[in-house]
C-alpha cells in the first residue's frame, strides 16, 4: 500500500459531461501530482502541486484543471469528455517537489470510461 | 530534453531465471534520479528501486537490481530468480534536478516492457 488513495477506482460517463476525481497525498508529502495512463500515449504527466500551489505542467488539456486543497488533497476535474480521455488516470505524491532522488508514490488510479 | 527509451516492448523468461530489462536515457543534466516502477495487471504502480546520478554502487532491492552505466546512459533493471507473481509491465523512468529552474521536476517514463514468467 503506497499510502496514497484516490477516488473512485472506476469512472464511466458520457461525452460532453464532467468528472472530479480525487486524491489523497500520503501523510506528509507536500506534492501532489497527475499522470494519465492511455494504450497509445503511455504514462503522461499531466500537472503538479507543491504544497497548494501549481509548480509544473505538462500535456494537460485545456478542458482539464487541477487544484491542491489546503489539506492538501488534490481533485482533477475534466470536462466536456471526449471518447479519446478514457484513460487511467494516477495521483501520486512525494515528500517535496524539487529532491530528484525522491521516488513518486503513485496511487491506485481511477480507470475512466467515457462512452 | 529528457527522454527514457524501453526498446523491449515484451520479454519472456522461465521461472527461476534471471532477466534483464533494457532502459537508456537522454539529459543535458548533470544531477538526476532513475527510477524503475512494475505495473501488475491490477493496474497499481508500484516503486521498486532508485539510482542516482553520483551514486558509484549499483542500486540493489532484495532480487532486484540496477545495472548503471552512466557513460552509456544505460540504466537496466536485474531481476533474479524470477517468480511468476513478476509477471507485469516494468518501467524505466527518470527525475532530474532542474537546479537552474526552480527544481520542480516531473518524472519521465518511457513506453514500458511486458515481462512474462513461465513456469
Amino acid at each position: 500500500d503506497s499510502g496514497v488513495t484516490q477516488t473512485p477506482k472506476h469512472l464511466i460517463t458520457a461525452t460532453g459531461q464532467r468528472v472530479t476525481l480525487r486524491c489523497s497525498p500520503r501523510s506528509g508529502d507536500l506534492s501532489v501530482y497527475w499522470y494519465q495512463q492511455s494504450l497509445d500515449q503511455g504514462l503522461q504527466f499531466l500537472i503538479q502541486y507543491y504544497n497548494g500551489e501549481e509548480r509544473a505542467k505538462g500535456n494537460i488539456l485545456e478542458r482539464f484543471s487541477a487544484q491542491q486543497f489546503p489539506d492538501l488533497h488534490s481533485e482533477l476535474n475534466l470536462s466536456s469528455l471526449e471518447l479519446g480521455d478514457s484513460a487511467l488516470y494516477f495521483c501520486a505524491s512525494s515528500v517535496g517537489g524539487t529532491a530528484y532522488n525522491s521516488p513518486l508514490h503513485f496511487g491506485n488510479g481511477t480507470r475512466l470510461t467515457v462512452t | 530534453a529528457q527522454k527514457i527509451t524501453q526498446t523491449q516492448p515484451g520479454m519472456f523468461v522461465q521461472e527461476k531465471e534471471a532477466v534483464t530489462l533494457d532502459c537508456t536515457y537522454d539529459t543535458s543534466d548533470q544531477s538526476y534520479g532513475l527510477f524503475w516502477y512494475k505495473q501488475p495487471s491490477s493496474g497499481e504502480m508500484i516503486f521498486l528501486i532508485y539510482q542516482g546520478s553520483y551514486d558509484e554502487q549499483n542500486a540493489t532491492e532484495g532480487r532486484y537490481s540496477l545495472n548503471f552505466q552512466k557513460a552509456r546512459k544505460s540504466a537496466n533493471l536485474v531481476i533474479s530468480a524470477s517468480q511468476l507473481g513478476d509477471s507485469a509491465m516494468y518501467f524505466c523512468a527518470m527525475r532530474e534536478a532542474l537546479l537552474f529552474s526552480g527544481g520542480y521536476n516531473k518524472l519521465i517514463f518511457g513506453a514500458g516492457t511486458r515481462l512474462a514468467v513461465h513456469p
